[in-house]
């Protein structure tokens, strides 16, 4: 089967830092993505990852182990427009994407 | 156009009804995705259109939902004789290329909420 799994909320502090994990279990891998989505709104990309190690993009950075099916998102000097939903999403064998439940993520002063 | 735009954004129907949900893509994208997306949960594949070709339908959950892009612009998702099951929030992403090239990122609409009373 296909399972995805992120923690279902987490809540940090403005400035602080975050490391949003997801684990993975799928048929056939094609890579990783990272998407924002703030409620209501659309999902908005942040990250694809198909080979092991960190990429780092301004505040954020993504981790990707594929032996572990494993991947995380770090969030640096959070802000408090971060403060949402952050889902993980595997490309399977079928090129199709399967998606976790997400990780709301919310920001306290 | 900026985005990828839907409408309506927000639409009630009555158990029953039939509903038809509209897919702007970005100009000139190739390939065009509806998703399903329920209340805190991620966005689960309905169908996948490269250009007018509707090449995976895997995800419609039943024969009351249909999609056609006829022109592999504009895409439309109808759903006949609603149920109360049907209500979630319809998400449309468009990408760039065809052949569901796996780095291809997929922008998405903003989405219509369908709520089945």
């Amino acid at each position: 089967g296909q399972n995805i799994d992120q923690p279902t909320e987490m809540t940090a502090t403005e400035g602080a830092i975050v490391q949003i994990n997801c684990t993975y279990q799928t048929s056939g891998f094609n890579g990783l993505f990272w998407y924002q989505q703030h409620a209501g709104e659309a999902p908005t990309f942040l990250s694809y990852n198909v080979l092991d190690g960190l990429e780092e993009k301004g505040r954020f950075s993504s981790f990707l182990s594929r032996s572990k099916g494993y991947s995380y998102l770090l969030l640096k000097e959070l802000q408090m427009k971060d403060s949402a939903s952050y889902l993980c999403a595997t490309v399977d064998s079928n090129y199709q994407l399967i998606w976790g439940a997400g990780t709301k993520l919310i920001i306290k002063p | 156009g900026a985005g990828v735009s839907q409408s309506p954004r927000y639409k009630v129907a009555k158990r029953g009804q039939d509903v038809a949900l509209r897919c702007d893509p970005i100009s000139g994208h190739v390939s065009l995705f509806w998703y399903q997306q329920a209340l805190g949960q991620g966005p689960e594949f309905l169908t996948y259109f490269q250009n007018e070709a509707q090449l995976d339908k895997s995800g419609l959950p039943s024969d009351r939902f249909f999609a056609e892009r006829p022109e592999g612009s504009v895409s439309t998702l109808k759903i006949q004789r609603t149920q109360q099951e049907d209500s979630a929030v319809y998400l449309c992403a468009s990408s760039s290329r065809g052949g569901r090239t796996p780095s291809d990122t997929q922008y998405f609409g903003p989405g219509t909420r369908l709520t089945v009373l």
